[in-house]
């Protein structure tokens, strides 16, 4: 049962030309996370929203914003692609941000092409 | 400034023997360590995870040791599987923080061979 879901698992978009990406949990979570992942480096988190409050990283560039207009779904905006933002964006949740339900469980990811 | 590294960026090991992979990390705020499994094309999957107040988490086949004051904690999968073949991310957090950031390594990639 897929639990942390995300679509489309691959995009391609043309440099400049806004995308969004797409993430929905059944797992009724309260924390949702962007991160951006590129070839063999760590995965860097982007923002997260504990439930409907928005934390953005200090090193966030601001061509990326977010959305979460219910508890299910969660969005990723990047508003003007460019080369540099080719990657596999990955959506994950979290129980809580407390002690205890830190856990975070990834969805499969989207890889982004920028041509 | 990576927090959280993972030296060995492989591991090749033969099936039926153990695998031992690494990760320290320098924040001695960190209170909280997992290990997530990542195979190509899909998002990493949770492993195990420990807590500070532990020093030996196992399940199954795979144990997590932590040893606090050298900042080290090693996962070890007992016997390896080539299934197992994979890339393995360590990560880390202080549970006292109201962000629940995770911190990740740059993973180490095992190799299983039969």
């Amino acid at each position: 049962d897929a639990m942390v879901i995300q679509n489309p698992r691959y995009q391609v978009t043309q440099f400049g030309k806004p995308v969004t990406l797409s993430c929905s949990q059944t797992l009724n979570h309260n924390v949702m996370y962007w991160y951006q992942q590129k070839s063999s480096q760590a995965p860097k988190l982007l923002f997260h929203y504990y439930d409907k409050d928005f934390n953005n990283e200090a090193d966030t560039p601001d061509n990326f914003q977010s959305r979460r207009p219910n508890t299910s779904f969660c969005f990723l905006d990047i508003r003007s692609p460019g080369l540099g933002d080719a990657a596999m964006y990955l959506c994950a949740t979290s129980r809580d941000i407390r002690a205890g339900a830190q856990t975070q469980y990834f969805g499969p990811g989207t890889r982004l092409l920028v041509l | 400034d990576q927090q959280v590294k993972q030296n060995s960026p492989s591991l090749s090991v033969q099936e039926g023997r153990i695998s031992i992979l690494n990760c320290d990390y320098t924040n001695s705020m960190f209170d909280y360590f997992l290990w997530y499994k990542k195979y190509p094309a899909e998002g990493p999957t949770f492993l195990i995870s420990i807590s500070s107040i532990k020093d030996k988490n196992e399940d199954g086949r795979f144990t997590v040791f932590l040893n606090k004051s050298a900042k080290h904690l090693s996962l070890h999968i007992v016997p390896s599987q080539p299934g197992d073949s994979a890339v393995y991310f360590c990560a880390a957090s202080n549970t006292g923080s109201t962000l629940g950031r995770l911190y990740f390594g740059r993973g180490t990639q095992l190799t299983v061979w039969p």
